[in-house]
């Protein structure tokens, strides 16, 4: 069965500076696919990131960029230059069987002025 | 472009009252469907997820139920409403066959009281 583990509850960056989110997680498979998805106060789930597995490269979208470690199963979130629109929770998701995510509990981030 | 559409964003029921809530996605054919639920300060769980018409999977045993009648349409239904039913329901769809993300609705809030 595949596990995703988000082991920090609540983080929190001063605006302009780098936060990295963490997680782990579990699969038996050898192809899948790695998410994550911001959802601010609105309640709408935003993808903000996409890495597949067999994909060497770390995925990149703007500010938002991942550490995809395959062997050690991790897959950190890095926001650089952290605004204050990027306060949410933020949830890491995997999915291995190609019919539906799986997501950890989630990690709530606060950007401070 | 695709997009999706859940209504009600908000819902109050009585304890013991039916449920009916609706998602339709535009813009593609033959999508994955899922609903997920988000109970206050925990991950999101997959409820059931569709492949195709009438192709209901359940993940959760409850008193809950889906139903797809028609290729871009998914319901989530309760004959009698409990008070753990309470929390945030979202809606997702995702491509055709193996699925490689997936785009939410902007979610349900139900309150059973």
């Amino acid at each position: 069965a595949q596990t995703v583990t988000q082991s920090q509850p609540e983080m929190s960056v001063q605006e302009a500076e780098t936060v990295t989110l963490s997680c782990t997680y579990d699969t038996s498979e050898s192809n899948y696919y790695l998410f994550w998805y911001k959802q601010p106060p609105s309640r709408q789930m935003i993808l903000v990131i996409r890495q597949e597995a067999y994909k060497q490269q770390n995925a990149t979208e703007n500010r938002f960029s991942v550490n995809f470690q395959k062997a050690a199963k991790s897959f950190s979130l890095k926001i650089s230059d952290s605004q204050l629109g990027d306060t949410a929770m933020y949830f890491c998701a995997l999915t291995d069987s190609g019919y539906a995510l799986n997501f950890g509990k989630g990690t709530s981030l606060l950007v401070t002025p | 472009s695709q997009t999706i559409h859940q209504w009600p964003a908000t819902l109050v029921q009585p304890v013991g009252s039916p449920l009916s809530l609706e998602c339709t996605v535009e813009g593609t054919s033959n999508p994955n469907l899922y609903w997920y639920r988000q109970a206050a300060g925990r991950g999101l769980q997959l409820l059931f997820y569709s492949v195709g018409i009438g192709q209901i999977s359940s993940e959760v045993p409850q008193n809950l139920s889906a139903s797809r009648p028609q290729d871009r349409q998914f319901i989530l239904s309760s004959k009698k409403l409990l008070l753990s039913d309470s929390g945030f329901y979202l809606c997702a769809w995702g491509g055709d066959k193996v699925l490689t993300e997936a785009f939410f609705g902007q979610g349900t809030r139900l309150t059973v009281v």
